[in-house]
């Protein structure tokens, strides 16, 4: 089974500051890597699929880059609005995994 | 407006059973394929189950192999799973979602339901 490792757990940032989260394959996933937001108590949110393509009506703030086994997602000005829990999702058909998810706090 | 609404949660008693529902609305149920994914109190994301569009295809987590069954009625826009031995570990807000094979390579999951929370506690 292919292990997804999510870094970093947490952390926290001020408004206006880029906020990197990456998430790192244990073989490679070509670009089957997606990115998800869930706020406290609300269903998760697509905000980038295979990697680099960001969903219709998510604000371009929102970024993804990578293939194989290391991607990246950024938030290029972090807005009060963006926290939340993030998590990464790869395809290996036929089976998804998460990774453990990062949470993002203003400082 | 397209939606998914779960139902069916509840207290169950460990090695009992419970079956929850996904209703649909708002697109063509029958064209999409359907997962189960769920999140423990506190915890991440789990994928639980998927299902294709006709239902010929079907695949579970190792972790409820042999005990959930996923099914769907394209005719009622329904999705279900069907939950027997239930174990402390399957306590957890489970949430349907559409698969986006159709435009994704990832096959991303694009639209979620409101999640519905099992608990299996004596």
């Amino acid at each position: 089974d292919i292990q997804m490792t999510q870094s970093p757990s947490s952390l926290s940032a001020s408004v206006g500051d880029r906020v990197t989260i990456t998430c790192q394959a244990s073989q490679d996933i070509s670009n089957y890597l997606n990115w998800y937001q869930q706020k406290p108590g609300k269903a998760p949110k697509l905000l980038i699929y295979d990697a680099s393509n960001l969903e219709t009506g998510v604000p371009s703030r929102f970024s993804g880059s990578g293939s194989g086994t290391d991607f990246t997602f950024t938030i290029s000005s972090l807005q009060p609005e963006d926290i939340a829990t993030y998590y990464c999702q790869q395809y290996d058909n036929p089976t998804w995994t998460f990774g453990q998810g990062t949470k993002v706090e203003i400082k | 407006e397209v939606q998914l609404v779960e139902s069916g949660g509840g207290l169950v008693q460990p090695g009992g059973s419970l079956r929850l529902s996904c209703a649909a609305s708002g697109f063509t149920f029958s064209s999409y394929s359907m997962n189960w994914v769920r999140q423990a109190p506190g915890k991440g994301l789990e994928w639980v189950s998927y299902i294709s569009s006709s239902s010929s295809t079907i695949y579970y987590a190792d972790s409820v192999k042999g005990r959930f069954t996923i099914s769907r009625d394209n005719a009622k826009n329904s999705l279900y799973l069907q939950m027997n031995s239930l174990r402390d570990e399957d306590t957890a807000v489970y949430y349907c979602a559409r698969d986006a094979s159709y435009y994704t390579r990832g096959n991303a999951f694009d639209i979620w339901g409101q999640g519905t929370m099992v608990t299996v506690s004596s």
